[in-house]
């Protein structure tokens, strides 16, 4: 079955960075778009990043573009979020989630998510 | 940016009771429209997408309807797993997805 497991979140102080990395497995990795979202403590979903399943389109939303970069190794099954100049209100859980196809032209819904990973920025 | 309002954004009802959540995208979306349902201390889970197909598993008692700006889910006869809060979700860009703000649906 489906399983994606996020890990590498923790505590960080403000301007800090975090790299966060998302094992996919019972699937098959490199044929499907991978997503970020995010959750701040009791709010509701953010989008904040995509790769299409080669790797070759990625977007970040507006509000981390520039901070947050997404990345994936198909060798390895695994999605990446790079997280740099960390603020407190980048303090979220943090879901990796599977779109329904390669990511090409129009989005998939996401068909499989993580457990998440809870990154706290805080001095 | 495409914004998404969801209607209400709490909602008290009982068991055994019909509900119908709207969801409205400021421009034209077509159908790139999907529902999510999350239970506390889980992730989301995909219920509907292309605006009215059921997931795979998701119950017959929910369903889903609209194009162009206007969207519902209705969930007839509510069972108790059904309180949670419920999300919608516009794909028509991968550059620009957005969520809904949330309907917090509780039992009464």
């Amino acid at each position: 079955q489906v399983q994606l497991v996020e890990s590498g979140g923790g505590v960080v102080q403000p301007g800090g960075s975090l790299r966060l990395s998302c094992e996919a497995s019972g699937f098959a990795f490199g044929s499907f778009g991978m997503h970020w979202v995010r959750q701040a403590p009791g709010k509701g979903l953010e989008w904040l990043a995509f790769i299409q399943y080669d790797g070759d389109k990625k977007y970040e939303a507006v509000s981390v573009k520039g901070r947050f970069t997404i990345s994936r190794d198909n060798s390895e099954n695994t999605l990446f979020l790079q997280m740099s100049d960390l603020r407190p209100e980048d303090t979220a859980t943090y879901y990796c989630a599977k779109e329904s196809g390669p990511g090409i032209g129009v989005a998939g819904p996401f068909d499989h998510w993580g457990q998440g990973t809870l990154v706290t920025v805080t001095s | 940016d495409i914004q998404l309002t969801q209607s209400p954004s709490f909602l008290s009802a009982s068991v055994g009771d019909r509900v119908t959540i709207t969801c409205r995208a400021s421009q034209d979306i077509s159908v790139y429209l999907a529902w999510y349902q999350q239970k506390p201390q889980t992730a989301p889970k995909l219920l509907v997408f292309a605006a009215s197909t059921l997931q795979s598993g998701v119950p017959s008692r929910f369903s889903a309807y609209g194009s162009g700006t206007e969207f519902t889910l209705t969930i007839n006869s509510l069972q108790p797993e059904d309180f949670a809060t419920y999300y919608c979700q516009q794909l028509k860009s991968h550059s620009l997805i957005t969520f809904g703000q949330g309907t917090r649906l509780d039992i009464k």
